[in-house]
């Protein structure tokens, strides 16, 4: 079955720096790759997605992740967070299955 | 102006009640879904309708059915609850069913079952 996994989950970043967050799929053909964020209290954002073409995908808040189909990844990444980053993140693929998710926790 | 609104945001309730939850969509979407997240943050797809007709049915027990009066409604009525259902049940929309649709998630509604 198709699967994807969330190895981390807990992350703790200072504030300003970098954060990658690791997302794995399982699945012979090109997947559909979403990245959704999850406030506390709130539901889920959709942060980004991937389907096909460039495999470095922008999304909103200043996330990107980057489809690497030999390391069967999509990761995203923040180059500098922000305490309002402070969140659970979760990867999911077309089928509707979602990641366990990570919890982010950004320290000032 | 809510996207995806839900009622009530806290449910709570006694063992073997019958309760209902409700999702509207003003997106005009065609797609609507009902997730479950349990205390660990573990998100799983429970049903989907477009147009008001079922299109996901995952394994959940009969205790749980799905209603779409319009496709900008979907509720979930849950029949003799159990301690197990306790939970926080999200309800999502979608322009289509396609593979790359975005969905919109409403906030939630937590559901505690004593």
């Amino acid at each position: 079955a198709q699967s994807v996994t969330q190895p981390d989950i807990h992350i703790t970043v200072s504030e300003g720096a970098s954060l990658e967050l690791r997302c794995n799929y399982s699945y012979g053909a090109t997947p559909y790759l979403f990245w959704y964020v999850q406030s506390p209290g709130q539901g889920l954002q959709l942060l980004l997605k991937y389907f096909s073409g460039d495999t470095l995908v922008q999304g909103i808040k200043g996330f990107e992740a980057e489809f690497k189909r030999s390391q069967s990844s999509f990761n995203l990444r923040k180059p500098s967070v922000h305490w309002s980053d402070a969140a659970e993140y979760f990867c999911a693929n077309e089928k509707l299955t979602f990641g366990t998710g990570t919890r982010l926790t950004i320290i000032p | 102006d809510t996207a995806v609104s839900q009622t009530p945001k806290y449910l709570v309730t006694q063992m073997g009640n019958d309760k209902s939850i409700k999702c509207e969509q003003n997106l005009g979407h065609d797609t609507m879904y009902w997730y479950k997240q349990d205390s660990k943050k573990f998100l799983k797809i429970m049903f989907s309708y477009n147009n008001k007709e079922l299109i996901i049915n995952e394994t959940v027990p009969n205790r749980f059915s799905p209603k779409s009066p319009d496709k900008a409604h979907l509720n979930l009525h849950i029949n003799s609850l159990e301690l197990g259902d306790s939970a926080v049940y999200f309800c999502a929309s979608s322009q289509g069913g396609a593979r790359a649709d975005t969905q919109y998630f409403g906030p939630g509604t937590r559901l505690t079952v004593l």
